[in-house]
């Protein structure tokens, strides 16, 4: 089955870039979709169509592809985007599919 | 505004059938795009895409459930109902429903979330 991979974990100093990437060999063909979550919380959309930001998401979350890579960039962490990050795309047959999730720790 | 809300038991026994109900407000299933999809989570694990469906009742089912999953939609109630099958204790996990305005829009709205537990 279709597999989007994660690094299990990022850590950075506040005021440092967070990247978190995401690996799918159909991500140049599908869009891919970014939530964060924190703990005991539903998710939250913060990037769709791999570099879009909906309305009330900061600036400071933004998205890339580039070949069957996909990345979340968060510049300027705050200790309040200490979350678990997910991609989330489909496969070649339009199924969606989840990564298995990076937890973001701010030092 | 629009929310969502899951509901259904908590507990289940092995081998039962389990029913969600995602029950909702501000938007209507009706409306061209519109599409609600069923999510789960472990505890303590990753995100786990379910199923879809969309305004004009076409179904889309995660390939390693879809013999057990059944996803339909009740406009009139703004309601969409999972029904999966043969409940197993692998399946205690927390189930959210989300609505996607769009296809390409992602999952801008969650529910809260229904904790569900497969225990004898």
């Amino acid at each position: 089955s279709y597999e989007l991979t994660q690094p299990p974990s990022v850590s950075v100093s506040p005021g440092q870039t967070a990247r978190i990437t995401c690996s799918g060999d159909a991500l140049p063909k599908q869009y891919a979709y970014w939530y964060q979550q924190k703990p005991g919380q539903a998710p939250v959309l913060v990037i769709y169509k791999d570099s879009e930001r909906p309305s009330g998401i900061p600036e400071r979350f933004s998205g890339s592809s580039s070949g069957t890579t996909v990345t979340l960039t968060i510049s300027g962490v705050q200790a309040e985007d200490e979350a678990d990050y997910y991609c989330q795309s489909a496969d070649s047959s339009g199924l969606w599919v989840f990564g298995g999730g990076t937890k973001l720790t701010v030092l | 505004q629009v929310t969502l809300r899951e509901s259904g038991p908590a507990l289940v026994k092995p081998t039962q059938t389990l029913t969600l109900t995602c029950t909702f407000s501000g938007f209507s299933l009706s409306t061209s795009g519109m599409c609600v999809s069923w999510i789960r989570q472990p505890p303590g694990k990753a995100l786990e895409w379910l199923a879809l469906i969309d305004w004009d009742d076409d179904k889309y089912y995660s390939t390693s459930l879809k013999t057990r999953l059944t996803i339909s939609k009740d406009t009139s109630k703004n309601q969409v109902v999972l029904t999966m099958t043969n409940m197993d204790p692998v399946d205690t996990a927390t189930y959210y429903c989300a609505r996607i305005p769009e296809a390409a829009n992602g999952m801008d709205v969650w529910g809260q979330g229904t904790t569900v537990t497969v225990s004898s």
